[in-house]
């Protein structure tokens, strides 16, 4: 079945540098992704998403990289701050319902 | 705008017991669906629902009812508790639930049963 993962269970990071967290998908035809920010105690986050006749696509602080050669995209935060400390995750299209990640945790440090 | 909401937002249980945990959501959306978290398992589907009157199964339905009378409310039942349903449950929704829409989710449950 389709499968979406992600490569790190933890990044760590300095404040004010850039952050790039990973994942990997099995289904050459999946079409959407996004991307959720989940805060300790809260639920699930919308971020940004991106469809597949993209590469790339930015929102405010944060971009999403798309290469479908390798089936991997990729979420970059921009000058990471103490409050993007986070679970992040990734999702795509399953058979009638999205799938989902394991989550990489983000550490910022000042 | 209030989204999804969900109450409990805490909630123990004795083994055997038998609860509701609510959920809501103001978006007029058709797609509603109850997720439950685990540490290292990710998000997993326990039941949907795509419409009034129309639930189904998801991955891990066993232990737990829906049901779905109105277009704005989709409760959870536990019939009888287990420790192994011991988890954060989250519901979620989307406009008209096709795999390509982005969810909405509420603030989440968190269940442990003794």
């Amino acid at each position: 079945g389709e499968s979406v993962g992600l490569h790190l269970p933890t990044l760590s990071v300095q404040e004010g540098d850039n952050s790039i967290i990973n994942c990997a998908y099995s289904n050459s035809a999946s079409d959407y992704f996004i991307w959720y920010k989940q805060e300790s105690g809260k639920g699930p986050q919308f971020i940004i998403d991106i469809r597949s006749n993209m590469d790339k696509r930015q929102g405010q602080r944060v971009t999403v990289l798309l290469n479908k050669t390798v089936k991997h995209l990729s979420l970059q935060i921009a000058a990471t701050q103490p409050g993007d400390s986070a679970v992040y995750f990734c999702a795509g299209p399953g058979f009638q319902k999205l799938v989902f990640g394991t989550g990489t945790r983000l550490l910022v440090s000042p | 705008n209030a989204g999804v909401t969900q109450t409990p937002k805490f909630q123990v249980l004795k083994t055997g017991q038998s609860m509701t945990l609510q959920c809501a959501q103001d978006m007029n959306h058709e797609y509603m669906s109850w997720y439950r978290q685990d540490p290292g398992m990710g998000l997993r589907l326990i039941h949907y629902s795509v419409g009034a009157g129309i639930t189904d199964q998801g991955e891990v339905p066993n232990g737990y009812n829906v049901s779905r009378s109105t277009t704005e409310d989709f409760p959870l039942r536990l019939l009888s508790a287990a420790p192994s349903q011991t988890s954060v449950y989250f519901c979620a929704s989307s406009l008209r639930g096709h795999p390509n829409e982005k969810l909405f989710f509420g603030s989440g449950t968190q269940l442990s049963v003794l």
